[in-house]
């Protein structure tokens, strides 16, 4: 089964701080890797994205890493504020060539509080 | 703009019942797609919608499926469920079949007894 493997499970981070959430994968077909944050009883929200020919993108204060050799990729939440405190999921997905794509495959999520 | 809205919010049925949740998209959006999340997992596809047609599928058993209506809604139907079934169930919608942008609802807590 096509999986992507998140870490760490929980993180503890003081306010300013910068906490990095990490994101392995095996399959090489993935095209599109979306981080998501969800907060208690909401569904997830698109934070930022990024394609597996970029090595680096910056939204804001989120920031995405992305090694492409050693499928991996982070997240990076610069400045960390208490209202950052939320479970973070990152997610991959194939896009075929004649339209259309596959379902996202989510991790199974990091739950992040930012201590004031 | 109203965002995409499930119904209903919270809902409980007992082992080998059926259910049937409901699913409106973000205005401007003509495809939906579906994600099961048990507690503390990540979601998980099940399927997609586009065009009233099934695109693609995650691996669910056929007591899973689901319809699109010409004004792009969508229903998930579960037949006989199962103590296992129990999770948020998770509508997302898009402008396109190919999910750069899914915006998902809050919901359905699904519980079965």
């Amino acid at each position: 089964q096509q999986q992507v493997k998140q870490s760490p499970q929980s993180l503890i981070v003081q306010k300013g701080g910068i906490p990095i959430i990490n994101c392995a994968y095996e399959n090489t077909a993935f095209d599109y890797f979306p981080w998501y944050q969800q907060f208690p009883g909401k569904g997830p929200a698109l934070l930022i994205a990024i394609r597996p020919d970029v090595s680096e993108k910056k939204e804001g204060r989120f920031t995405i890493s992305f090694n492409k050799s050693a499928k991996q990729f982070s997240l990076h939440i610069m400045d960390s504020q208490p209202g950052d405190s939320a479970t973070y999921f990152c997610a991959a997905y194939t896009l075929y060539s004649g339209g259309g794509a596959d379902g996202l495959t989510f991790g199974k999520g990091t739950h992040l509080i930012i201590q004031p | 703009d109203a965002g995409v809205t499930q119904s209903p919010t919270h809902l409980i049925k007992t082992r080998g019942q059926q259910v049937t949740l409901r699913c409106s998209p973000k205005s401007g959006h003509d495809t939906v797609s579906w994600y099961q999340q048990a507690l503390g997992q990540g979601p998980q596809f099940i399927f997609q919608y586009y065009e009233e047609e099934e695109r693609q599928r995650g691996n669910f058993p056929d007591r899973f499926s689901g319809h699109q209506f010409p004004n792009y809604s969508s229903e998930l139907n579960v037949n006989a469920l199962l103590l296992g079934d129990s999770a948020l169930y998770l509508c997302a919608s898009s402008r396109d079949s190919i999910n750069e942008k899914l915006f998902f609802g809050s919901g359905t807590q699904l519980s079965v007894l």
